[in-house]
């Protein structure tokens, strides 16, 4: 069974550009998250998705959104690129309905603003 | 508001030994889960172990267990017989809320494991 796929893995952007981030959930789950993880802050929830429609949204400003596709897929974006928006971003899904709601993550996107 | 505190940044462990890693978390909502994660250097971040607030017995999996005092509200993760493999960052994280609700999860600062052969 195939995990969460995150794409790309590394991606080096300049400030000012924009930059969008994938995440395939394992199959089956409907649920994806998105987290920002910086040495100085942590890891942070940016914000979560369930059949195409936000739920949940973290403490980031606008130019950071999401969006989820019919087949639970989703992207993540960021505009106007900032160096402190350097960070791993780790997607997350889970499968609602069971008792526990394991969730998983994958292996995450690097991306350095320069 | 709900928090996660782990309070060692570091730990070493002599291989073959157990070790301890301590998580204390803060919520007022009677439903809530408990996981932990192991981060290797490369990133990713992996399921270990996870605990309802129902839950009667404390979680295990495999060299993992979970030592879960609700009263206290500690959630601290045990590793017997611990591998060069288990160097790793390792993370406490909680979910308010029925499983069924959400997949936020709030994570504490983390605790460096390193395992001394």
């Amino acid at each position: 069974k195939a995990g969460v796929t995150q794409t790309p893995r590394y991606l080096i952007k300049t400030r000012g550009q924009q930059v969008t981030l994938s995440c395939s959930p394992i199959s089956g789950h409907r649920s994806v998250s998105w987290y920002q993880q910086t040495p100085g802050q942590g890891l942070q929830f940016l914000f979560e998705y369930f059949s195409e429609t936000q739920r949940n949204k973290g403490n980031f400003p606008g130019r950071f959104s999401g969006r989820q596709f019919s087949n639970s897929r989703s992207e993540m974006n960021v505009s106007t690129l900032e160096l402190g928006d350097s960070a791993l971003y780790l997607c997350a899904s889970s499968l609602f309905g069971t008792p526990e709601n394991t969730i998983y993550f994958g292996e995450g996107s690097w991306l350095t603003v320069v | 508001a709900q928090k996660i505190t782990q309070t060692q940044p570091g730990m070493f462990v002599q291989e073959k030994e157990a070790v301890t890693l301590d998580c204390t978390y803060d919520t007022s909502d009677p439903s809530y889960g408990l996981f932990w994660y192991k981060q290797p250097s490369s990133g990713e971040m992996i399921f270990l172990i996870y605990q309802g607030s129902y839950d009667q017995q404390n979680a295990t999996e495999g060299r993992y267990s979970l030592n879960f005092q609700k009263a206290r509200k500690s959630a601290n993760l045990v590793i017997s017989a611990s591998q060069l493999g288990d160097s790793a960052m390792y993370f406490c994280a909680m979910r308010e809320g029925k499983p069924s609700n959400t997949g936020k999860l709030i994570f504490g600062q983390g605790t460096t494991l390193q395992v001394k052969p």
